[in-house]
């Protein structure tokens, strides 16, 4: 079975400092799928990053960066100078390919409020 | 970029009447899913879709869900007779995955608020 761990329910940060979203995520397959999602006041679901459990190469894009470490399964999300913009609650997420399973297995969400 | 659209965007029901969600995925995906957000929560899987049947669905897709492809574009979400804990977000999403590969994962659309009163 397969699990993902958001521990942070609610992040506040005065804008431009760094935050970091913790996800930690369990799975017995050896092939896996990790993404990060956004959810804005308005609802939708925003892609923001996959990851492939044989690739740990750490992403930057922008003011965004991952962090991706089979060895304690977790995989950060670090935001950088954030902006009242980045407000909103984001979702760590686990495809575990096993037996061909495609579904999507969410963390809680961890609400982001950044405070002008 | 190809979107998925869902329609209604909210949908205000009586408790017992059937609701219809409607989604067209993107055109050359072959995977269709549909997830649910009670509010305040985290998303939950539903059911997947392939090849015109369902490959996999959670404890939650009880015998009041049901899902159908009626043509080549739509993808629906029947509830027969709602409760009031089916109040939620319905997302509705699809993907590429029937190359064996994952880019984004899936793709999904904006939404079904579904209120039942």
């Amino acid at each position: 079975a397969q699990k993902v761990t958001q521990a942070q329910t609610e992040i506040s940060v005065v804008e431009k400092e760094d935050v970091t979203l913790d996800c930690v995520y369990e799975t017995r397959d050896t092939t896996y799928y990790l993404f990060w999602y956004k959810q804005p006041p308005s609802g939708e679901l925003v892609f923001l990053i996959r990851r492939n459990s044989f690739d740990e190469q750490n992403e930057i894009s922008g003011r965004y960066s991952w962090n991706f470490q089979k060895s304690t399964s977790s995989f950060n999300f670090t935001i950088t100078a954030s902006q009242v913009v980045d407000s909103a609650v984001y979702f760590c997420a686990l495809i575990s390919a096993g037996a061909g399973s495609y579904q999507l297995t969410f963390g809680k969400g961890t609400k982001l409020s950044v405070i002008p | 970029e190809p979107e998925v659209t869902q329609t209604p965007s909210h949908q205000v029901t009586q408790m017992g009447q059937e609701v219809i969600l409607r989604c067209v995925p993107i055109s050359n995906h072959l995977y269709f899913y549909w997830y649910r957000q009670i509010l305040g929560q985290k998303v939950e899987f539903l059911v997947s879709f392939y090849n015109n049947e369902i490959s996999e669905k959670s404890e939650i897709f009880d015998d009041q869900f049901s899902v159908e492809r009626p043509d080549g574009s739509n993808f629906t979400l029947k509830i027969r007779s709602t409760k009031l804990e089916d109040s939620a977000m319905y997302f509705c999403a699809s993907s590429e995955m029937g190359t064996g590969t994952v880019s984004k994962g899936y793709t999904f659309g904006s939404g079904t608020r579904l209120t039942v009163v």
